[in-house]
């Protein structure tokens, strides 16, 4: 069936580290691709999207890039933050209208 | 974007109780969803809440446990009836304006049961 796969936290960074989530879907035919952002005690915020492929969605230095080939949507940032630990969310909408969320992978940033 | 607001933000019920909760967005939209948030866990879909008609359950609920209204394209309540502690989870309501495009989440509901 469709899914969603995120890499398994929690992943812990010193400031200004590299940040790679990986993300990867199963479904058929093209689907939107999301990455959304949980702060602790609040709700999901959006944080970048891409529609089709080798899109770019980019946002407050986050970036990931639709990749066919590879129904892939890894997240990425140059140099994190403490204020970006959070939970984040891979989800795909399906052409059938439906959303899928992957698990979620919580990053946690020291300074 | 969608501004969307949910109320009460966070309850602490006793066991045997039922709660309300209410979702207001700042714009008609064609979608909205409930969703439910275990500690730690991802997103569940409870349901879609359908503008004049039932909601559509997913498979695991039922309307008698999560009745939901939707009177308008800007408005939803959820209701959880009979809580036991099992129900303790972030309730999170969401919609989307039109086909293909963006959900946008409210702030959730933190919901407590003892």
């Amino acid at each position: 069936g469709d899914s969603v796969t995120q890499m398994e936290g929690p992943v812990t960074l010193s400031e200004e580290a590299f940040l790679t989530i990986n993300c990867t879907y199963t479904a058929t035919g093209y689907p939107s691709l999301f990455w959304y952002v949980q702060y602790p005690g609040e709700g999901l915020q959006l944080l970048l999207k891409a529609t089709k492929a080798d899109d770019k969605g980019s946002n407050k230095g986050f970036e990931a890039t639709y990749r066919k080939e590879t129904t892939s949507f890894h997240l990425e940032k140059g140099s994190v933050q403490v204020s970006d630990s959070a939970v984040y969310f891979c989800a795909a909408l399906l052409e059938g209208q439906n959303f899928v969320f992957g698990p979620g992978t919580r990053l946690s940033v020291l300074p | 974007s969608a501004v969307i607001s949910q109320k009460p933000s966070r309850d602490i019920c006793q066991r045997g109780t039922s709660l309300t909760i209410q979702c207001q967005v700042d714009s008609q939209v064609t979608m909205m969803f409930w969703y439910r948030q275990q500690p730690g866990q991802s997103l569940t879909l409870i349901a879609t809440a359908n503008q004049g008609s039932e909601a559509t359950y997913e498979s695991g609920f039922v309307i008698d446990k999560f009745p939901i209204s939707r009177p308008n394209l800007t408005f939803s309540t959820l209701t959880v009836s009979n809580m036991s502690p099992e129900d303790s989870s972030i309730y999170l309501c969401s919609s989307i304006r039109g086909r293909g495009e963006t959900q946008y989440f409210g702030p959730g509901t933190r919901l407590l049961v003892l």
